[in-house]
């Protein structure tokens, strides 16, 4: 069974340039999530999908950050404009909507901004 | 609010010695509690997790983990290291009985590994 898949796996772009980051979970899984890993830090939730349906994006920085799941399969991260903070990397999980599960994460892709 | 402290940031263990990494949480409720680990360059995979049951758990790749109510703690063990196991370790920890996972993670456990 193929795992997570995000591409691409390493970017690098000048500030104020837009970026995005593809996600493809695991086949079946309802629940995805974008996570962000900055440097010696453990991944912070940005946002939260149930199918197409973000239900938690509290975390996610708005005015700069968007995310979409079309069809509740594929998903994914823009930064536009992208600034030199957002360097880190990002991370996408899945998981089965059913309870006792575990988040499966993808090999996430890092984000240079120069 | 939930939060999850892992005290050690490095740990520097001789290959096949004993590992202890300690993970204490704040919740609410009993969380449910998992270990996860990175290795460079790489996704995380996860080692174990708790949800229930027995306070003793065992995980892939030889961890173990207990679960102290009494302390808040999850702390990961190994009794015999191997180079392999070199890597950064997560501890995190999610709602209860929730559908899917929204899970808080520590700042994560850095193990050096000497021949």
């Amino acid at each position: 069974e193929a795992g997570v898949v995000q591409s691409p796996r390493y970017k690098i772009i000048e500030k104020k340039q837009p970026v995005a980051f593809w996600c493809n979970p695991i086949s079946g899984h309802n629940t995805l999530y974008w996570y962000r890993q900055n440097l010696g830090q453990g991944p912070e939730l940005l946002i939260r999908y149930e199918n197409e349906e973000a239900v938690d994006d509290s975390q996610l920085p708005k005015d700069r950050f968007s995310a979409e799941r079309l069809k509740g399969v594929d998903s994914t991260l823009k930064i536009q404009p992208a600034e030199l903070g957002d360097s880190a990397v990002y991370l996408c999980a899945s998981s089965p909507l059913t309870v006792n599960t575990e988040a499966f994460f993808g090999q996430g892709t890092r984000l240079t901004v120069v | 609010a939930q939060s999850v402290t892992q005290p050690d940031i490095h740990i520097t263990v001789s290959e096949g010695a004993s590992l202890e990494l300690r993970c204490n949480y704040s919740y609410g409720a009993t969380p449910y509690l998992f270990w996860y680990v990175q290795s460079p360059g790489q996704g995380l995979q996860l080692l174990l997790k708790y949800f229930s049951g027995d306070t003793l758990v065992q995980g892939i790749k030889g961890f173990e983990a207990e679960f102290k109510r009494s302390q808040s703690s999850f702390n990961l063990r190994k009794p015999s290291v191997h180079w392999s196991d070199a890597a950064e370790y997560f501890c995190a920890v999610g709602p209860p009985e929730a559908a899917g996972n929204k899970l808080t993670f520590g700042g994560g456990t850095r193990v050096l590994v000497k021949p």
